[in-house]
Formats: structure tokens, sequence, C-alpha cells
């Protein structure tokens, strides 16, 4: 089981910049969710999908970002226009169902400058 | 909601003394429980998990029990080594509410 696969694993990039951050979850699981982590703020969860359908975004932290799920194998997070106070590490996370256990993905870490 | 309550770190221990992390929760329903550890430079990964009340968690030496009187998961290990230092995530899980509610995480450091 090749486990939750993100990409790229770095990214760094001028502000005003678009960013798109990529994540194939595990095979068969259906809960997708996007986290940021900061030394400031922690682990924040910003959206997560169930079969592919966005549950709840209201962690996005502003119109700036944007999150998709086309189909169950892909997800994607788009940052546009860029700001350095995006810069942190984003994790993807995949789940079979509500009573099982989050798989991370090693995380995409995002340096705007 | 549902919240989850950790200590605040970072805990500091010499090598082979017990660790205690503690964690509480507020949950509706019957939540599962988890412990998650962050080592530096990677994602979460599981560590242990109880799906009901009473439920014992254990792996690589750590336990927590799932305790609905007193709705904590405190986490446990008799004897840490330096190879333990990371970041614990006390978690839990809702059927009625699908989000994952984590801790803010406690950093625990283990010198020789």
């Amino acid at each position: 089981d090749a486990g939750v696969i993100q990409s790229p694993r770095h990214e760094v990039t001028e502000m005003g910049q678009e960013v798109t951050l990529r994540c194939k979850p595990i095979s068969g699981h259906n809960s997708l969710f996007w986290y940021r982590q900061t030394m400031m703020r922690g682990l924040e969860l910003l959206i997560y999908f169930n079969n592919n359908v966005p549950i709840d975004d209201s962690g996005m932290p502003e119109d700036r970002f944007s999150a998709k799920m086309p189909n169950a194998s892909f997800s994607t997070l788009k940052i546009q226009p860029s700001e350095p106070r995006d810069s942190a590490v984003y994790f993807c996370a995949s789940r079979r169902g509500s009573a099982y256990e989050q798989y991370f993905g090693p995380g995409t870490r995002l340096t705007v400058t | 909601g549902n919240s989850v309550t950790q200590m605040e770190g970072p805990v500091t221990l010499s090598e082979e003394a017990f660790l205690t992390i503690n964690c509480t929760y507020t949950a509706t329903g019957y939540p599962s429980l988890f412990w998650y550890v962050q080592y530096p430079g990677e994602g979460l990964q599981l560590l242990l998990k109880a799906t009901k009340a009473d439920d014992k968690g254990s792996n690589k030496g750590f336990e927590a029990t799932y305790r609905k009187e007193t709705t904590s998961f405190h986490l446990e290990k008799g004897s840490v080594q330096v190879s333990d230092s990371a970041v614990y995530f006390c978690a839990l899980s809702d059927q009625s509410y699908q989000k994952v509610t984590f801790g803010t995480g406690t950093k625990l450091q283990v010198i020789p």
C-alpha cells in the first residue's frame, strides 16, 4: 500500500503566484482532509470531503483558497494569489470511515516569499 | 461541538522515565479516540486508538484507556527512549460529526 501521496514535497514561490497542491488518497478511503500546520497556529483543518463531496470548508481562511476532489483518487488545494502568511506545511489525510483512523501524507512545505 | 484538551508542553524527561500526557475530551455520542505521533519533518501517524468505553489501546509500549466517566484518554509509557521524542496529538472522531477534532499537541523531548 503506497499510503497517501502528496506533491510537491516542497514549493517555493513568490507572493502573488498561484500554488496548487495535490493529493492522492489511499484506495478505498471515502473521506479526505486538508490540514495546515504552522508553529503559531498548530494543526488546522481547512476542508474535508466525504465521497468526493465537500462537507465542511469553514476552515478555509479566505477566498484565495479553494479545493476540489474531481474523483475518489485525486484532490487539489489551490491558493491564488499566494501570500507570505500562507507559508506552512500542508497535509492531506484520508480514512475509510468515521470510526477509523486517518492516514496522513508526508506533507507539502510551502514557502511564499 | 466537540473539543479535545491536552496538557501543555514541552515535556522533557530523562531516558527510562515514566510518561503521562493528559487528554480530556468533550463530545456528543460515543466517539472513537486516537493518539497520533508526529516525528520531526514527517506527517502524523496513528499511535493507538480505542473505539468504546474501557477499551485500552496499546502500541510500542504506549497505552491509553478510554474512560467515559472522566472523559479522558491519557497516554502513558513506562520507560521512554530518546527515539520517542516527538509531538503527540490526542484526537476524537464522532460518527454524528464527521470532523476529526485534534488537541493542540504535546511536544516530548527525551534526553539521554
